[in-house]
């Protein structure tokens, strides 16, 4: 069907507000990351989820951040107490299966803004 | 750890000459390399990716890239650049379950 959408695409917040960003994969795929994205660098790993099995959250940068996804659908990603070094492009990806985790399909992306 | 290196911040070409963006890489065992690349305000769009057989991989829109072993280097090249190339231009290695990107390169094609 249709590739991976995000929502919202932008998003502007308080500093010590709290952020929740969606992502909907592609249908099928069990795989889905997020990843971040700061201005003029790379893309950050934050956290991977595969199927039914534990989420590997080795990527997140603190306890403010967290990450839900119910079976192998929606998936949100939310920030705590935001902090204006959060400003970033969060891009959520999702691929087939584990052995094709390489082919990830990257949704458009959340910019967030924090003031 | 799996890693990629792009050494150049922006690479900047004329319209119609050859495009070349460099990457190389650092890892333990067998490489599975890629680039992929982001057009303003839109998600990376996946190019190409070696995974074995020949060092040549040719990918999307014309661009191409060659796995040189000895050197450790993946680098993305298209013969003839367009204008519609300039985009953000990154290379990554899978390393475990995900992918690790570099810093990405800013391709501007001049017209």
């Amino acid at each position: 069907g249709a590739g991976v959408s995000q929502s919202p695409s932008n998003k502007v917040t308080e500093k010590g507000k709290d952020v929740e960003l969606r992502c909907d994969p592609i249908s099928g795929h069990t795989a889905l990351y997020w990843y971040r994205q700061r201005l003029g660098q790379g893309l950050e790993f934050l956290i991977y989820f595969q199927g039914n099995s534990a989420p590997d959250k080795s990527g997140l940068p603190s306890d403010r951040f967290s990450a839900e996804r119910t079976g192998e659908s929606v998936s949100t990603l939310t920030i705590q107490r935001t902090q204006q070094e959060d400003s970033a492009v969060y891009l959520c990806a999702s691929s087939f299966d584990r052995d094709r985790a390489y082919e990830q399909y990257f949704g458009p992306g959340t910019r967030l803004t924090v003031t | 750890a799996q890693s990629v290196a792009q050494p150049e911040d922006q690479v900047n070409v004329a319209e119609g000459n050859p495009l070349t963006v460099k990457c190389t890489y650092s890892v333990s065992g067998n490489p599975y390399l890629f680039w992929y690349v982001q057009y303003p305000n839109r998600g990376l769009q996946f190019l190409l990716k070696y995974i074995t057989g020949d060092n040549l991989v040719k990918g999307s829109y014309g661009f191409e890239a060659e796995f040189n072993k000895s050197q450790t280097s993946f680098h993305l090249k298209k013969p003839s650049a367009l204008v519609s190339d300039s985009a953000l231009y990154f290379c990554a290695v899978k390393a475990g379950n995900r992918l690790a990107f570099g810093k990405g390169n800013q391709v501007v094609v001049i017209p």
